[in-house]
């Protein structure tokens, strides 16, 4: 069936450092691709998102890239902040009828001063 | 426009005590989604309702009842809680078709305590 598996965490980082969370995923088709946030105590919140194949999704210096070719949806941000500290999950979804999305099991991001 | 929206925040129960958590979206969305989130696990799926009508089981449904009262509300039941339902519940809805690249909002969560 189709998975997302990300990088372990936790990942720390000094603030301005650069920041990769890598994901892959299985799927059959063309599943969308997307990257959450979940902030201490709260729900998840969409980050960015890609449904086709070299799509690039980009949000507040977050980007990923939907590379079919590699089947990855690396996160990257160029300069990260002390406010950037969460976790995020990859997920995707296989456009089905039950609009169902599988999840990766989710990377904290430490953002020290 | 207040999103997803669940209630209880907070709850602790005792084993075999029963409870209801609330879920309702304002976004006119078809589906609607119940998932827990646990330490490691990442988020997994209780149960479904990709249209009004219609509850399907996901990945771990288990002790966990659903009701899709209208389009707007998806109710989870637990009937007889047990410690291995501590976790953080998450309500989403979302709305797809061809149109839509299927992304699912999410509420605010409920952080359950069963003793």
């Amino acid at each position: 069936g189709d998975s997302v598996t990300q990088m372990e965490g936790p990942v720390t980082l000094s603030e301005e450092a650069f920041l990769t969370i890598n994901c892959t995923y299985t799927a059959t088709g063309y599943p969308s691709l997307f990257w959450y946030v979940q902030y201490p105590g709260e729900g998840l919140q969409l980050l960015l998102k890609a449904t086709k194949a070299d799509d690039k999704g980009s949000n507040k210096g977050f980007e990923a890239t939907y590379r079919k070719e590699t089947t990855s949806f690396h996160l990257e941000k160029g300069s990260v902040q002390v406010s950037d500290s969460a976790v995020y999950f990859c997920a995707l979804s296989d456009r089905s009828n039950t609009g169902k999305l599988i999840f990766g099991q989710g990377t904290t991001l430490q953002v020290k001063p | 426009n207040a999103g997803v929206t669940q209630t209880p925040k907070f709850q602790v129960l005792k084993t075999g005590q029963s409870m209801t958590l609330q879920c309702a979206q304002d976004m006119n969305h078809n589906s609607m989604y119940w998932y827990r989130q646990d330490p490691g696990m990442g988020l997994r799926l209780i149960y479904y309702s990709a249209s009004e009508g219609t509850t399907d089981k996901g990945e771990v449904p288990n002790g966990y009842n659903v009701s899709r009262l209208n389009k707007r509300e998806f109710s989870l039941r637990l009937e007889s809680a047990a410690p291995s339902q501590t976790s953080v519940y998450f309500c989403a809805s979302s709305e797809f078709g061809q149109l839509s690249s299927y992304e699912q909002y999410f509420g605010p969560g409920t952080r359950l305590t069963v003793t």
